[in-house]
């Protein structure tokens, strides 16, 4: 069955340091994934996308399909990044979300 | 309004009340969905819509009813609701039908049922 798992609910760092939030993924074809965002007091929207190839407010996703992962990174986190992440796999007309991962990043 | 918009935004009613959420797109998109998120699970797809017809039916409770009069407009008619559908109910819209599509999100309805 199509599954996308985030291990961990919260994923707390200070200010400058590395940010790996983990996604993998249950997929029987040729996965689509995504990440999408949610900020405090706002709606959730697209991160960015797996296809794009492309970095997006310093946050890079590369798809490992051996591993069946799609972890999304950033080298030096920001306090403006604390938010919900969710990663999200597309099934033919509809998109398969996680459960989430809370990132909370200290001063 | 620009983008996904739905009303009201927050709404508690008794399990015996017949209750209308709203969600009112103005990208010019032609596919619109429902879905629900309760604590501590996934977001759940209860419905997709494209040029106004129902393509997926995400096995949700006959109490829970749909409506898509046109592309831009989609209500999801609530009755006899029980407590565990208290839920954070989000509609979004995207260009086509299709998970490859981005997806944009309202802000969502908090019902709550007694």
């Amino acid at each position: 069955a199509q599954r996308v798992t985030q291990p961990e609910k919260l994923l707390s760092v200070f200010k400058g340091a590395p940010v790996e939030l983990k996604c993998n993924y249950s997929y029987s074809g040729s996965p689509e994934l995504f990440w999408y965002v949610q900020y405090s007091r706002q709606r959730l929207q697209l991160l960015l996308r797996h296809i794009s190839r492309e970095s997006i407010k310093g946050f890079t996703a590369d798809l490992n399909k051996g591993e069946t992962s799609f972890h999304l990174k950033k080298p030096f986190a920001q306090e403006e990044d604390s938010a919900m992440y969710y990663c999200a796999l597309s099934d033919t007309d509809k998109l398969i979300f996680g459960t989430g991962t809370r990132l909370q990043v200290f001063p | 309004e620009t983008g996904v918009t739905q009303t009201p935004r927050h709404l508690v009613m008794g399990m015996t009340n017949k209750k209308s959420l709203k969600c009112e797109q103005h990208l010019g998109h032609n596919a619109m969905y429902w879905y629900k998120q309760s604590a501590k699970k996934p977001l759940e797809l209860m419905f997709v819509y494209n040029f106004k017809e129902q393509t997926e039916n995400n096995s949700v409770p006959s109490r829970f009813s749909p409506e898509c009069p046109n592309s831009s407009h989609l209500f999801l008619h609530l009755h006899t609701l029980q407590p565990e559908d208290s839920a954070l109910y989000l509609c979004a819209s995207s260009q086509d039908r299709g998970g490859a599509d981005t997806q944009y999100f309202g802000p969502g309805t908090r019902l709550t049922v007694l």
